[in-house]
């Protein structure tokens, strides 16, 4: 099956430092979407991106569907970003809408 | 926010009884999923559903089964938990024709 490989693992910031998370694949994919996991265990949609640039806020996402990684971008880090970041995608052949996902960042951002 | 609910949030439950935990959408939407989340490791799918009595595997589906009856109730059976069951579900709807999977707030099991 696809593989889906975020790095790095783990992530320690202090308060206003920026950051790049990388999310690479091993197939082509219909749909790639980046989550934030808060510490209360809600899965929070960030971003919808098979491929190009979206920002959000302090927030954005590069996906290159031909190199097959994507980039999620946070920007003067608050510690209300801490949490994990998962990225997850759905192969495009498949039957049905299933998301493999990454093994996450666990990111800890400090006051 | 998605319209999904899940009940109940927590569980505890002995090895050998069965479970059930229910899904509910207000989205009407088709497609709707369970994925289950351990330690250490993203979601993993286990059973999803493509309409009313329509459903399919996911690749950690050994040992549950599910059931669509009605387009906004998805539920997750355990036939018989053990504590390999042990684990935070989450049901999910959404996706396919480029459309994104939002996440319900998860219900935590301990099977003893």
């Amino acid at each position: 099956g696809i593989q889906v490989e975020q790095s790095p693992p783990d992530l320690i910031l202090q308060e206003g430092a920026n950051s790049t998370l990388r999310c690479n694949f091993s197939d082509s994919v219909n749909n790639l979407q980046w989550f934030h996991q808060n510490p209360w265990g809600q899965l929070i949609n960030l971003f919808y991106i098979p491929s190009g640039t979206k920002q959000n806020g302090r927030l954005s996402a590069t996906t290159v569907a031909t190199e097959r990684y994507s980039l999620l971008y946070i920007s003067s880090s608050q510690t209300t970003d801490s949490g994990v970041y998962f990225c997850a995608v759905e192969l495009k052949e498949t039957s049905g809408s299933r998301l493999t996902f990454g093994e996450g960042t666990q990111l800890t951002v400090n006051p | 926010d998605a319209g999904i609910t899940q009940s109940p949030r927590h569980k505890v439950t002995e090895t050998g009884t069965p479970v059930t935990l229910r899904c509910h959408q207000t989205e009407n939407h088709r497609y709707m999923y369970w994925y289950r989340q351990d330690p250490g490791h993203g979601l993993r799918l286990i059973h999803y559903s493509y309409g009313v009595k329509d459903t399919d595997k996911g690749e950690v589906s050994d040992g549950y089964s599910v059931s669509r009856s009605k387009t906004e109730d998805f539920l997750l059976t355990l036939e018989s938990a053990t504590s390999s069951q042990t684990s935070v579900y989450f049901c999910a709807i959404g996706g396919r024709g480029g459309n994104e999977q939002f996440f319900g707030p998860g219900t935590r099991l301990t099977v003893l």
